[in-house]
């Protein structure tokens, strides 16, 4: 039992390139969601989904897109890197009538 | 305005002492309150959460929430080098729209000295 499985940990991209990060859980939760954790900004809601097929927007969605096709797995992608993304990313996830949210290890991203 | 605001400290206490954490909030819909604990390059980690208005005891922590006055706390008493770690406080409303989202405060950097 793995838990919330992020990939990769590290991560350097040019301004303009793309990418996805991975998240995967094997705790069969409903609830998956992205954060990114910024100093002095705390943890700020990307995206998130209550189910396979179900996503909405959080407080900072812009940039980034999601999708949701499996209860599993949750990928969030950046579609154009700027240096403003540059941040550490945790997936979190929750289960049903649950307040726990089980959070990854963290990506670290660099954009330059 | 952030909707939760939390001191970020740093915040330095010797070994033993009790230690007090607060945070400050404005939605009033807001109904489950959480304390997550993140050590250095890790993820946070739930520590205590309640509902409502009320206290809750587990070991060495307590939970306080006052809705009156919008004010949640985390008491750790006989505070340990090993609770030295960023507190994170967390609250979350419960109406269907809302359900899945949690609003997080900045943190509080705390470190225990032996």
């Amino acid at each position: 039992n793995a838990g919330v499985t992020q990939t990769p940990k590290f991560q350097v991209l040019k301004t303009g390139q793309s990418m996805t990060l991975q998240c995967a859980q094997d705790m069969n939760h409903e609830y998956m969601s992205w954060y990114r954790q910024d100093p002095g900004m705390g943890l700020r809601l990307i995206h998130y989904s209550v189910g396979a097929g179900i996503t909405d927007q959080g407080e900072v969605p812009n940039g980034y897109n999601v999708s949701r096709s499996t209860t599993e797995d949750f990928p969030l992608r950046l579609l154009s890197a700027a240096p403003s993304q540059t941040s550490v990313y945790f997936c979190a996830t929750r289960g049903r009538g649950s307040e726990k949210l089980f959070f990854g290890s963290g990506t670290q991203l660099s954009v330059l | 305005q952030k909707e939760v605001e939390q001191d970020p400290g740093p915040l330095s206490v010797p070994e033993g002492a009790i230690v007090s954490l607060n945070c400050t909030y404005s939605n009033s819909a807001f109904q489950y309150f959480m304390w997550y604990r993140q050590y250095s390059r890790k993820g946070p980690e739930l520590l205590m959460y309640t509902y409502s208005s009320g206290n809750k005891e587990d070991g060495r922590f307590t939970a306080q929430v006052d809705k009156s006055s919008k004010y949640i706390s985390l008491f750790i008493r006989d505070s340990q080098p090993s609770d030295s770690a960023t507190y994170l406080c967390a609250m979350r409303m419960t109406y269907n729209t809302n359900a899945g989202k949690s609003t997080f405060g900045d943190g509080t950097t705390l470190t225990v000295k032996p």
